[in-house]
């Protein structure tokens, strides 16, 4: 089946600095690859997400990038805060066609990115 | 946060004993789908089902069943022939056609006596 690996498992910054967790798969028929937030007991939330058309995407502070060739991806978090402090988890997916349904994603183990004060 | 429930969200049960969690969405959602998740690890498919009595077997379906009478509704029974059903579980649902983007529920945390 369907693989992604997630690296680190965790990751320590300064406040104020960049983070930058990366994900690989092994799917080339993947076409959808999504970043969830979690912090301790509650769900996980979309924070930004990509589809195999375009290259990179940027929301604010947080970014993703993607290379199909490569088959990996990664999540950028600019000017870390305290409340960016939680366990993010990458996922790929895909789509089977027009008119056709999603089945379910895969998620990468998780990343556990503490801020430093 | 609103539109996908789930309950009970803490359940205790012996071992040997079937149990059924609950989820529900008002989002008028077609896909549902369950999730385990086990700490330090992310997040594994159970099932999944993309239209009314219809569903299908994710990666660790085994010892699990569920049924999708409803649209709305997508329970999911954890029979005593899972091995190792402690766990918080996590239902989710997205639109038909839709690049998978899913939004979850607040889980339910299963503890096996």
């Amino acid at each position: 089946g369907e693989n992604v690996e997630q690296h680190p498992s965790t990751l320590s910054v300064q406040e104020g600095d960049s983070a930058v967790i990366k994900c690989t798969y092994s799917d080339s028929a993947s076409n959808y690859f999504p970043w969830y937030k979690q912090e301790l007991g509650k769900r996980p939330q979309l924070i930004i997400d990509i589809r195999s058309n375009v290259g990179e995407k940027k929301d604010q502070r947080i970014a993703v990038t993607l290379n199909k060739t490569a088959k990996h991806f990664s999540l950028h978090i600019t000017e870390t805060q305290p409340e960016d402090s939680a366990v993010y988890f990458c996922a790929e997916g895909k789509k089977e066609g027009s008119g056709g349904g999603a089945d379910g994603l895969t998620f990468g183990k998780g990343t556990h990115l503490i801020i430093q004060p | 946060d609103g539109g996908i429930t789930q309950s009970p969200k803490y359940l205790f049960r012996k071992e040997g004993q079937n149990v059924t969690l609950s989820c529900e969405q008002n989002l008028n959602h077609d896909a549902m789908y369950w999730y385990r998740q086990d700490p330090g690890q992310g997040l594994r498919l159970i099932y999944y089902s993309q239209i009314v009595n219809d569903f299908q077997k994710g990666d660790i379906a085994e010892g699990y069943s569920v049924s999708r009478e409803k649209k709305e509704s997508f329970p999911l029974t954890v029979t005593s022939a899972q091995k190792n059903p402690t766990a918080f579980y996590l239902c989710a649902s997205s639109i038909w056609d839709s690049f998978n983007e899913q939004f979850f529920g607040p889980g339910t945390r299963l503890t096996v006596l």
